[in-house]
């Protein structure tokens, strides 16, 4: 069964960087990974995406192993305003199914 | 404009009840998707239309009905639902993918918050 884990919960203080991981070991050979942000009651909000090695914008970088079977989002210095949910999003196969499937979720909470 | 908008905001209906979700994008996106969230859980995916044409179904439930009247627009026709459909549902877009499945990155409506009574 493919599934897409991540940490249910992760805490940290302003100012600090935060690694959040997905596992996705069924991954679908051409598929990015992507990482979305979202707020109580409103849409995910994509944060960044690759396929490979390291990716980086002007809010988050991405790392991905050569086996593409997890990735981290790392968060640099974060602020009270990245209290959110964090999923991953994969395309994996099961049992000879396409599905799009997102990550079970990371609530970060930052405190002052 | 990186906008999807949905329609209504919130919704309240009894089981015999039928009614319409809509969503709107106006990104030249041909890839468009139904989602259903409950309460502290990841979305699931319901349907992707590619090109106005229904692509994925996730074994939904048939009182559940997708429409794709244009590129632009996304219906989803819900009738005789149960108190368990109560959830949110997201509506979202992406441009159509090349060889990368259904991972382009999607933009995202602020979601119908769907009630049955």
């Amino acid at each position: 069964l493919a599934k897409t884990t991540q940490p249910i919960s992760m805490d940290s203080y302003e100012g600090q960087e935060v690694n959040i991981t997905c596992s996705h070991n069924n991954i679908a050979t051409n598929d990015y990974i992507t990482w979305y942000q979202q707020f109580p009651s409103q849409g995910p909000r994509f944060i960044i995406q690759g396929y490979k090695t390291k990716v980086t914008n002007e809010v988050a970088s991405l790392f991905i192993p050569a086996d593409r079977k997890s990735s981290t989002l790392s968060l640099p210095r974060v602020s009270l305003s990245d209290t959110a949910v964090y999923y991953c999003l994969v395309g994996a196969w099961m049992d000879s199914s396409y599905k799009l499937i997102f990550g079970s979720g990371t609530r970060l909470l930052v405190r002052p | 404009d990186t906008e999807v908008t949905q329609t209504p905001k919130h919704l309240v209906m009894g089981m015999t009840n039928k009614k319409s979700l809509k969503c709107e994008q106006h990104m030249g996106h041909r890839a468009m998707y139904w989602y259903k969230q409950k309460a502290k859980k990841p979305p699931e995916l319901m349907f992707v239309y590619s090109y106005e044409k229904l692509s994925i179904n996730e074994s939904v439930p048939s009182r559940f009905s997708p429409e794709c009247p244009n590129s632009s627009l996304l219906n989803l026709h819900l009738h005789a639902l149960q108190p368990e459909d109560s959830a949110l549902y997201l509506c979202a877009s992406s441009q159509e993918s090349s060889g990368s499945g259904w991972t382009d990155t999607q933009y995202f409506g602020p979601g119908t918050r769907l009630t049955v009574l």
